[in-house]
């Protein structure tokens, strides 16, 4: 159970190119979900949480033009990163939680990995 | 701020040993912990989840212990093999006002594991 699905899995795309990414959980209702980025050997960075049906809250130092991130549904939340560039080449990851309670486990998608050329 | 601090950075042992993964967190006041593996190019598995008023778990060959007080985790892993090769987080859920968590994962830099045959 608690399976939370990540597509597209590696995604390759010129400079300026809009990206979609897409996190589902697949047999829960996710009411948070989170959106993190991980570069080479270091650790996972947190960049958004976002509720179902409500505008996604950025940590300091993301921006929130460049990482558009949609939670319509208790199954699926999108992060968009605009006009990518080199730079936002990495691995991102998502996260998606049941429940009501903010101590409840966080379920991992495979991660997606973004190559901007 | 909550700094979390894996040691060591890699690992590389023999098959059968067993072994100690060490995790330190700077502030006690935690909801959980938890241990994650990672292996390359893929998302985080949940392998043992410690609320703050355990002090340990199990599952299968693998016991976390937690000592809130001195901000410690460790995770002992038993008869190691070479299929346990892989990145291992460990990751605390800060307590939130009120006693709840507002959910966000503070994660180590994580252990790279090798156990060669």
């Amino acid at each position: 159970g608690a399976v939370v699905s990540q597509h597209p899995s590696w995604v390759i795309c010129k400079s300026g190119t809009s990206v979609k990414i897409e996190c589902r959980s697949l047999d829960f209702q996710a009411t948070t979900m989170f959106w993190y980025r991980q570069f080479p050997k270091q650790s996972l960075m947190l960049m958004a949480t976002s509720n179902e049906g409500s505008k996604a809250t950025y940590e300091q130092g993301v921006e929130k033009d460049k990482f558009l991130i949609n939670h319509a549904s208790l199954t699926l939340s999108t992060l968009t990163v605009t006009s990518a560039h080199p730079e936002d080449s990495s691995f991102y990851i998502c996260s998606a939680r049941g429940g009501q309670g903010a101590g409840q486990p966080q379920h991992f998608g495979d991660g997606t990995r973004l190559s901007i050329l | 701020k909550q700094e979390v601090t894996q040691i060591p950075a890699a690992l590389s042992v023999p098959e059968g040993e067993n072994l100690v993964l060490n995790c330190s967190f700077t502030d006690s006041a935690i909801y959980n912990l938890q241990w994650f593996r990672q292996d390359p190019g893929k998302g985080l598995t949940s392998l043992l989840l410690i609320q703050s008023s355990q002090r340990e778990q199990t599952s299968g060959r693998l016991n976390a212990s937690l000592d809130k007080s001195s901000g410690r985790s460790t995770l002992y892993i038993a008869a190691s093999q070479p299929g346990d090769s892989a990145t291992y987080l460990c990751a605390v859920l800060p307590l939130g006002a009120g006693g709840t968590s507002y959910g966000k994962l503070t994660f180590g830099q994580g252990t790279i594991l090798t156990v060669h045959p």
